[in-house]
């Protein structure tokens, strides 16, 4: 089982609807990263997370630090939001996995017109 | 962009073979981390430098080497090319301390196929 799980891996919506895109990790994180990689390679982080919520624009997450989970929420999505989506998390400061990111498989998101 | 800069873009190797690929940090930024991601896999972290000297590494063998230097660009040497090695990589840097709880800025990628 890998450390970081995304669900769902496929992801296919129609333009205005409300997404969500989960990712579940079983070792304890510094930090939680949101990614966002397009065709061709580029990624971007979009948010960096150790507890609650965050916002930027129509892009929310949260994460639930007892639980070990986070959540990518898009809402009022766009054709433009069509990309992989990627959760990474960062270990505990002193453990073997701080100073490393591990990456979920992502998760491919298609929203057409 | 993030002001990070991967060269080259594109390289074809054959298997044996040994490949530099380049990375330039986003100012200000002093840790860099290099991540090795196959056609539809998620990235899988090599190692990091932090002011030029190695701050952690992934289950990759010794035949992946790297360097930061005072301008804290950074190199990823790979010895003894073998077909696996085929692959995007990518460079991310951040600013301070080390660790991977900053915020990571990503290159555009160096896509390698070992023939």
């Amino acid at each position: 089982k890998n450390e970081v799980e995304q669900s769902p891996q496929n992801l296919t919506a129609q333009e205005g609807e409300f997404i969500t895109i989960n990712c579940s990790y079983s070792v304890g994180i510094s930090a939680l990263h949101w990614l966002q990689q397009h065709p061709g390679g580029g990624i971007v982080s979009l948010f960096m997370l150790s507890s609650g919520k965050k916002k930027h624009g129509r892009l929310i997450a949260t994460i639930n630090i007892q639980e070990k989970h986070s959540s990518l929420h898009i809402t009022a999505s766009h054709p433009r939001d069509s990309a992989v989506y990627i959760c990474a998390v960062c270990g505990l400061a002193g453990g073997t996995s701080y100073g490393k990111l591990t990456f979920g498989q992502g998760t491919i998101l298609t929203v057409h017109p | 962009e993030t002001g990070v800069t991967q060269s080259p873009t594109h390289l074809i190797k054959t298997r044996g073979q040994q490949v530099t690929l380049r990375c330039s940090s986003q100012s200000g930024h002093n840790t860099v981390s290099w991540y090795q991601q196959a056609l539809g896999q998620g990235p899988q972290f090599i190692f990091q430098y932090y002011r030029e000297e190695e701050n952690g590494r992934g289950n990759f063998p010794p035949r992946f080497s790297g360097l930061q230097f005072p301008n804290y660009s950074s190199e990823l040497n790979v010895n003894a090319l073998e077909l696996d090695d085929s692959a995007l990589y990518l460079c991310a840097s951040s600013r301070g301390g080390g660790g991977s709880i900053d915020t990571q800025y990503f290159g555009p990628g160096t896509r390698l196929t070992v023939l």
